[in-house]
Protein backbone atom coordinates (compact mmCIF):
# COMPACT_ATOMS: atom_id res chain seq x y z
CA UNK A 1 0.00 0.00 0.00
CA UNK A 2 1.14 3.58 -1.00
CA UNK A 3 1.78 5.65 2.30
CA UNK A 4 1.35 9.44 2.77
CA UNK A 5 2.75 11.04 -0.31
CA UNK A 6 4.27 14.48 -0.01
CA UNK A 7 5.11 16.80 -2.80
CA UNK A 8 7.72 18.48 -3.56
CA UNK A 9 10.20 16.92 -1.08
CA UNK A 10 12.75 19.99 -1.26
CA UNK A 11 11.66 23.82 -2.32
CA UNK A 12 13.69 26.65 -2.49
CA UNK A 13 12.27 30.14 -3.05
CA UNK A 14 12.78 33.86 -2.12
CA UNK A 15 11.13 35.75 -0.02
CA UNK A 16 7.52 37.37 -0.96
CA UNK A 17 6.92 34.29 -3.27
CA UNK A 18 4.04 31.86 -2.92
CA UNK A 19 4.69 28.24 -1.70
CA UNK A 20 2.35 25.26 -2.52
CA UNK A 21 2.96 22.20 -0.33
CA UNK A 22 0.83 18.97 -1.43
CA UNK A 23 0.10 16.15 0.45
CA UNK A 24 -1.77 12.58 -0.89
CA UNK A 25 -3.08 10.33 2.46
CA UNK A 26 -3.39 6.99 2.92
CA UNK A 27 -6.22 5.86 1.32
CA UNK A 28 -9.04 5.10 4.06
CA UNK A 29 -7.70 7.82 6.77
CA UNK A 30 -10.02 10.45 7.09
CA UNK A 31 -7.78 12.83 9.52
CA UNK A 32 -4.89 14.77 7.74
CA UNK A 33 -2.85 16.46 9.97
CA UNK A 34 0.11 19.22 8.50
CA UNK A 35 3.26 19.36 11.25
CA UNK A 36 6.07 21.69 10.79
CA UNK A 37 9.71 20.60 12.27
CA UNK A 38 12.39 23.19 13.24
CA UNK A 39 15.65 22.87 15.11
CA UNK A 40 14.27 25.30 17.92
CA UNK A 41 10.29 24.44 18.19
CA UNK A 42 10.28 21.24 17.20
CA UNK A 43 7.50 19.30 15.52
CA UNK A 44 4.49 21.51 15.70
CA UNK A 45 0.90 20.45 14.83
CA UNK A 46 -0.15 23.27 12.34
CA UNK A 47 -3.96 21.97 11.28
CA UNK A 48 -5.82 18.77 11.03
CA UNK A 49 -8.99 18.10 8.96
CA UNK A 50 -11.06 15.45 9.90
CA UNK A 51 -13.49 14.31 6.70
CA UNK A 52 -12.05 17.00 4.46
CA UNK A 53 -13.41 19.63 7.23
CA UNK A 54 -10.76 21.63 9.22
CA UNK A 55 -11.21 20.84 12.93
CA UNK A 56 -8.14 22.75 15.00
CA UNK A 57 -6.09 25.36 13.28
CA UNK A 58 -5.24 26.94 15.96
CA UNK A 59 -1.17 26.17 15.15
CA UNK A 60 -1.40 27.73 12.16
CA UNK A 61 1.37 30.87 12.50
CA UNK A 62 -0.39 33.53 10.81
CA UNK A 63 -2.27 34.58 8.07
CA UNK A 64 0.23 33.66 5.55
CA UNK A 65 -0.54 30.44 6.37
CA UNK A 66 -3.84 28.85 4.68
CA UNK A 67 -4.47 24.61 3.59
CA UNK A 68 -7.20 23.12 2.14
CA UNK A 69 -8.67 19.92 2.03
CA UNK A 70 -10.77 19.93 -1.38
CA UNK A 71 -11.13 15.63 -1.34
CA UNK A 72 -10.48 13.13 0.65
CA UNK A 73 -7.04 12.26 -1.40
CA UNK A 74 -5.46 15.92 -1.40
CA UNK A 75 -4.53 18.62 0.63
CA UNK A 76 -2.45 22.13 0.30
CA UNK A 77 -0.45 24.14 2.30
CA UNK A 78 -0.04 28.05 1.39
CA UNK A 79 2.20 30.28 2.19
CA UNK A 80 1.99 33.83 0.70
CA UNK A 81 3.55 35.70 0.95
CA UNK A 82 7.16 33.42 2.42
CA UNK A 83 9.47 34.76 4.94
CA UNK A 84 12.90 33.30 5.76
CA UNK A 85 11.68 32.53 9.01
CA UNK A 86 9.25 29.82 7.42
CA UNK A 87 11.84 27.85 6.43
CA UNK A 88 11.64 24.31 7.89
CA UNK A 89 10.43 20.57 6.83
CA UNK A 90 7.01 20.45 6.47
CA UNK A 91 5.21 17.26 7.38
CA UNK A 92 1.86 15.48 6.13
CA UNK A 93 0.48 12.80 8.28
CA UNK A 94 -3.00 10.80 8.15
CA UNK A 95 -4.89 8.57 10.40
CA UNK A 96 -7.72 6.59 10.80
CA UNK A 97 -10.33 7.48 13.80
CA UNK A 98 -8.44 4.68 16.14
CA UNK A 99 -5.91 7.12 15.56
CA UNK A 100 -2.09 5.35 14.68
CA UNK A 101 -0.49 7.97 12.64
CA UNK A 102 1.24 8.02 9.64
CA UNK A 103 4.16 10.63 8.10
CA UNK A 104 5.15 11.75 4.61
CA UNK A 105 8.53 11.72 3.77
CA UNK A 106 8.39 16.29 4.84
CA UNK A 107 8.50 19.15 2.29
CA UNK A 108 11.86 20.96 3.25
CA UNK A 109 11.15 24.75 2.75
CA UNK A 110 13.99 26.99 2.59
CA UNK A 111 13.41 31.07 1.73
CA UNK A 112 15.97 33.18 0.77
CA UNK B 1 -2.59 22.05 27.07
CA UNK B 2 -1.09 18.24 27.17
CA UNK B 3 2.88 18.73 28.27
CA UNK B 4 5.35 15.72 26.77
CA UNK B 5 8.52 15.39 28.64
CA UNK B 6 10.93 13.07 27.09
CA UNK B 7 14.50 11.51 28.98
CA UNK B 8 17.40 11.83 28.70
CA UNK B 9 17.65 14.53 25.73
CA UNK B 10 20.86 12.67 23.98
CA UNK B 11 22.55 9.42 24.82
CA UNK B 12 25.93 7.84 23.51
CA UNK B 13 25.92 3.96 23.50
CA UNK B 14 28.62 1.17 21.86
CA UNK B 15 26.99 -0.89 19.24
CA UNK B 16 25.51 -3.34 21.01
CA UNK B 17 24.63 -2.05 24.19
CA UNK B 18 20.75 -1.72 25.66
CA UNK B 19 19.13 1.54 26.29
CA UNK B 20 15.69 2.69 27.75
CA UNK B 21 14.10 6.07 27.08
CA UNK B 22 11.41 7.26 28.73
CA UNK B 23 8.36 9.27 27.42
CA UNK B 24 6.33 11.45 30.96
CA UNK B 25 3.07 12.74 30.20
CA UNK B 26 0.98 15.68 32.31
CA UNK B 27 -2.56 14.20 31.54
CA UNK B 28 -4.83 11.43 30.57
CA UNK B 29 -4.22 9.77 26.72
CA UNK B 30 -6.43 7.83 24.39
CA UNK B 31 -3.06 7.31 22.11
CA UNK B 32 0.36 7.19 22.32
CA UNK B 33 2.75 6.42 19.64
CA UNK B 34 7.49 6.12 19.47
CA UNK B 35 8.97 6.91 16.04
CA UNK B 36 12.43 7.13 15.10
CA UNK B 37 13.21 10.06 12.84
CA UNK B 38 16.30 8.46 11.08
CA UNK B 39 19.74 10.37 10.05
CA UNK B 40 17.29 11.47 6.64
CA UNK B 41 14.60 13.03 8.45
CA UNK B 42 11.83 10.03 7.57
CA UNK B 43 9.71 9.49 10.83
CA UNK B 44 9.17 5.50 11.25
CA UNK B 45 6.66 4.40 13.24
CA UNK B 46 7.98 2.31 15.63
CA UNK B 47 4.74 1.37 18.03
CA UNK B 48 1.05 2.24 18.74
CA UNK B 49 0.89 1.77 22.10
CA UNK B 50 -1.57 3.68 23.96
CA UNK B 51 -1.41 0.65 27.45
CA UNK B 52 0.53 -2.23 28.10
CA UNK B 53 3.68 -3.78 26.31
CA UNK B 54 4.53 -4.65 22.71
CA UNK B 55 7.52 -6.22 21.33
CA UNK B 56 9.18 -5.84 17.50
CA UNK B 57 12.41 -7.18 17.45
CA UNK B 58 15.14 -5.42 19.37
CA UNK B 59 12.55 -2.76 20.57
CA UNK B 60 10.18 -3.33 23.04
CA UNK B 61 8.11 -0.59 24.92
CA UNK B 62 5.43 -0.10 27.46
CA UNK B 63 3.02 2.63 28.56
CA UNK B 64 1.50 2.52 32.10
CA UNK B 65 -1.42 4.84 31.18
CA UNK B 66 -2.62 5.48 34.84
CA UNK B 67 0.88 6.46 36.22
CA UNK B 68 1.38 8.97 32.82
CA UNK B 69 4.38 7.48 31.53
CA UNK B 70 6.03 5.14 28.58
CA UNK B 71 9.33 3.21 28.23
CA UNK B 72 11.42 2.15 24.92
CA UNK B 73 13.69 -0.47 25.44
CA UNK B 74 16.17 -1.12 22.77
CA UNK B 75 18.33 -4.42 23.18
CA UNK B 76 21.85 -4.66 21.30
CA UNK B 77 22.12 -1.25 19.71
CA UNK B 78 23.27 -0.94 16.01
CA UNK B 79 24.47 1.68 14.41
CA UNK B 80 21.16 1.81 12.54
CA UNK B 81 19.25 3.12 15.57
CA UNK B 82 20.91 6.39 15.42
CA UNK B 83 18.88 9.33 15.03
CA UNK B 84 15.82 10.97 17.33
CA UNK B 85 13.21 9.02 18.98
CA UNK B 86 9.93 10.71 19.46
CA UNK B 87 7.20 9.78 21.96
CA UNK B 88 3.63 11.67 20.79
CA UNK B 89 0.23 11.29 22.64
CA UNK B 90 -2.88 12.51 22.54
CA UNK B 91 -6.12 13.29 24.52
CA UNK B 92 -8.04 13.22 21.80
CA UNK B 93 -6.97 12.53 17.82
CA UNK B 94 -4.37 15.28 17.61
CA UNK B 95 -1.14 14.15 18.72
CA UNK B 96 1.41 16.62 20.59
CA UNK B 97 5.00 15.43 20.31
CA UNK B 98 7.51 15.99 23.27
CA UNK B 99 11.18 17.12 22.22
CA UNK B 100 12.57 13.70 21.11
CA UNK B 101 15.91 11.78 22.75
CA UNK B 102 19.01 11.51 20.43
CA UNK B 103 20.76 8.37 19.95
CA UNK B 104 24.07 7.97 18.61
CA UNK B 105 24.91 4.01 18.74
CA UNK B 106 29.05 4.10 17.91
CA UNK B 107 31.11 1.00 16.03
Amino acid sequence: DAGVIQSPRHEVTEMGQEVTLRCKPISGHDYLFWYRQTMMRGLELLIYFNNNVPIDDSGMPEDRFSAKMPNASFSTLKIQPSEPRDSAVYFCASSTATGELFFGEGSRLTVL
Amino acid sequence: GIQVEQSPPDLILQEGANSTLRCNFSDSVNNLQWFHQNPWGQLINLFYIPSGTKQNGRLSATTVATERYSLLYISSSQTTDSGVYFCAVTPGQNFVFGPGTRLSVLP
